[in-house]
């Protein structure tokens, strides 16, 4: 089973800043990796998947990078709206594996 | 568009089955996209439980594959999932979801999602 790292675990940053949350995975998982923000009582939302394809209707400010085992999310200039948790998922090797998440709160 | 929704009782007792299913509308289950389901406990994070192919075909997670069985009925155009027997940690809001589709393969991260619905599991 590959077993995903998020880090930091919460990140505070003040709006406007940038972001910049990280995903490792125990083991390559080429470019299957996809990124979810989901915001307090309400279901995940597709964000990022083949590392770095943004899903439809997400913002540019929203951007996946990486390959094998490292990958980042940047959120170039945090709106309010961005305040949230976001995970990272594997969808390389059966059993699929979500990080533990990081959340963001404001500064 | 796609529209998932989860059904089933709310509170189920201990060492019984929890029985959940996921009607889907606005697109046919009888392609060849995988559905999930995953889960969250209160306060923690995301978990796959396992996701099935319209041909049957089944994968589960490691640690509840001795109590999970996924299903799929074309014909109602759903998918089902059962666990049992049940504990109080499988107190959680149960997704069901579908994996992904581009550029003319399938994928398994999932793009569309259903409302959740919450499992509570006591006597």
């Amino acid at each position: 089973e590959i077993l995903m790292t998020q880090s930091p675990a919460t990140l505070s940053v003040s709006p406007g800043e940038r972001a910049t949350l990280s995903c490792r995975a125990s083991q390559s998982v080429g470019i299957n990796l996809a990124w979810y923000q989901q915001k307090p009582d309400q279901v995940p939302k597709l964000l990022i998947y083949g590392a770095s394809t943004r899903a439809t209707g997400i913002p540019a400010r929203f951007s996946g990078s990486g390959s094998g085992t490292e990958f980042t999310l940047t959120i170039s200039s945090l709106q309010s709206e961005d305040f949230a948790v976001y995970y990272c998922q594997q969808n390389s090797n059966w059993p699929l594996t979500f990080g533990q998440g990081t959340r963001v709160e404001i500064k | 568009q796609v529209q998932l929704q989860e059904s089933g009782p709310g509170l189920v007792k201990p060492s019984e089955t929890l029985s959940l299913n996921c009607a889907v509308s606005g697109h046919s289950i009888s392609g060849d996209h995988w559905w999930g389901w995953i889960r969250q406990p209160p306060g923690k994070g995301l978990e796959w439980i396992g996701s099935i192919h319209r041909s049957g075909t089944t994968y589960y997670n490691s640690s509840l594959k001795s109590r999970v069985t996924l299903s799929v009925d074309t014909s109602k155009n759903q998918f089902s999932l059962r666990l049992s027997p049940v504990t109080a940690a499988d107190t959680a809001v149960y997704y069901c979801a579908r994996g992904g589709y581009n550029s003319g393969s399938y994928f398994n991260y999932f793009d569309s999602w259903g409302q959740g619905t919450l499992v509570t599991v006591s006597s």
